[in-house]
This record gives C-alpha cells, sequence and structure tokens, in this order.
C-alpha cells in the first residue's frame, strides 16, 4: 500500500544533540515533501517543504531537510536542538501537486532534556 | 501565518445525535478546504477535500451520508457526523488552503461519542 513512514515514533535527545528523523515514501513519480511541527497544544505548523530544486531544503528554526529521491526519504534534520523544539513532527507527501491530499505519517514525538 | 481556527475544540456528544464542526479562515479566503481525522497514536487520515461551492470530493471507505461536508463560501466548512456513534469518536482536523498556497491547519476538535 502506498504510504509515509517515520521511523521513530519517540525521541529523547539532550539539549545541543544533533537531531535527524527519517521519513520515506513509497509513491513513484513526482511528489512534494512537507515536515509538520506540532508544538504542545497547537495548530500543525509547516516546517519546510520540497516542491522542486535543490534537494536540500531550509525551514524555519534552523531545520532543514534532504530529498533523496532514489531512496524515496525525506530526512529532517537540526545539528543542535533546544529544549523549545519538544513537539510532534510529521512528514507529510502530495502527490497532486502543492497541498493537495496531503498524505501523513505516523509523526514522531520528540522530547529534548535541558 | 495565516489562523484557521476550528470550533468547538472539545464535544461530547450521546449516541445517535450529530454534531457540527465548523473551520472557519480567519484572514485569507479558502478555495480549498480540507477534513482530517486522527486516532490515537496514528497519523492524520484525509478524509475528504471540499472546493468552494461544489461537492466535496471523499477518500476511499469515508461515509459521505455519515460525514456531511458543506462549503458554503470562501471562508468556512461544515463537517456534520451524523447519527454519531461511539467509533465516531476522534480527533478531526481541518486545513484550508488559497490556490495551492501554503495550507494552514485548524487546533483540531476532539469528538467524544458516548
Amino acid at each position: 500500500a502506498q504510504s509515509v513512514s517515520q521511523h521513530n515514533h519517540h525521541v529523547i535527545l539532550s539539549e545541543a544533540a544533533s537531531l535527524e528523523l527519517g521519513c520515506n515514501y513509497s509513491y513513484g513519480g513526482t511528489v512534494n515533501l512537507f515536515w509538520y511541527v506540532q508544538y504542545p497544544g497547537q495548530h500543525l505548523q509547516l516546517l519546510l517543504k520540497y516542491f522542486s530544486g535543490d534537494p536540500l531544503v531550509k525551514g524555519i528554526k534552523g531545520f532543514e531537510a534532504e530529498f533523496i529521491k532514489s531512496k524515496f526519504s525525506f530526512n529532517l534534520r537540526k545539528p543542535s536542538v533546544q529544549w523549545s523544539d519538544t513537539a510532534e513532527y510529521f512528514c507529510a507527501v502530495s502527490r497532486l501537486g502543492g497541498y493537495n491530499k496531503l498524505i501523513f505519517g505516523a509523526g514522531t514525538r520528540l522530547a529534548v532534556h535541558p | 501565518g495565516a489562523v484557521v481556527s476550528q470550533h468547538p475544540s472539545r464535544v461530547i456528544c450521546k449516541s445517535g445525535t450529530s454534531v457540527k464542526i465548523e473551520c472557519r479562515s480567519l484572514d485569507f479566503q479558502a478555495t480549498t478546504m480540507f477534513w482530517y481525522r486522527q486516532f490515537p497514536k496514528q497519523s492524520l487520515m484525509l478524509m475528504a477535500t471540499s472546493n468552494e461551492g461544489s461537492k466535496a470530493t471523499y477518500e476511499q471507505g469515508v461515509e459521505k451520508d455519515k460525514f456531511l461536508i458543506n462549503h458554503a463560501s470562501l471562508t468556512l466548512s461544515t463537517l456534520t457526523v451524523t447519527s454519531a456513534h461511539p467509533e465516531d469518536s476522534s480527533f478531526y482536523i481541518c486545513s484550508a488552503t488559497d490556490r495551492d498556497t501554503e495550507a494552514f491547519f485548524g487546533q483540531g476538535t476532539r469528538l467524544t461519542v458516548v
């Protein structure tokens, strides 16, 4: 079945540690890729997106993600996390262009300890 | 960023009754709105896509007679869960976009059917 897989459901890090959250998708063809973040008690917010061009995309708050087409992956990275990065992170894919019909991964809950 | 507001944020209803959830775009015109459902510790599942002034397009497996969607204006879409049953208890989230600009998410509505 077509899907979006996030490898880790729960990640616990100390402040200043590096972060990498995995995301793989199983669709062929052209896709748009997204990472969303949901801070406790808040709306889902867009962290970054990839539509085309440079496969290394930079988002807000120091996050970046790399699209590797051959691996069907779009992993999220941050070199040094902060306590305020504690949140749930969702990878999403759209096959229809733009923000249409986003297919979400199950999410990764990140806890950063001071 | 733009604001999408959902109301109510929580609702408890009796089995067999209907519940209406509103999704409003507060500072932009939403030509397209999406409705998602999220089960505990699972991903957001797209239920339907609605375009202003036309009938919603439902995803496979979503009962359109049970989940009535109306997108009567460029700032408001409603989801009505008809004859609700305990298995309809879930977290419902809307998102809104204006012609492929960024999709903004509401804060979600937690529905509990008793």
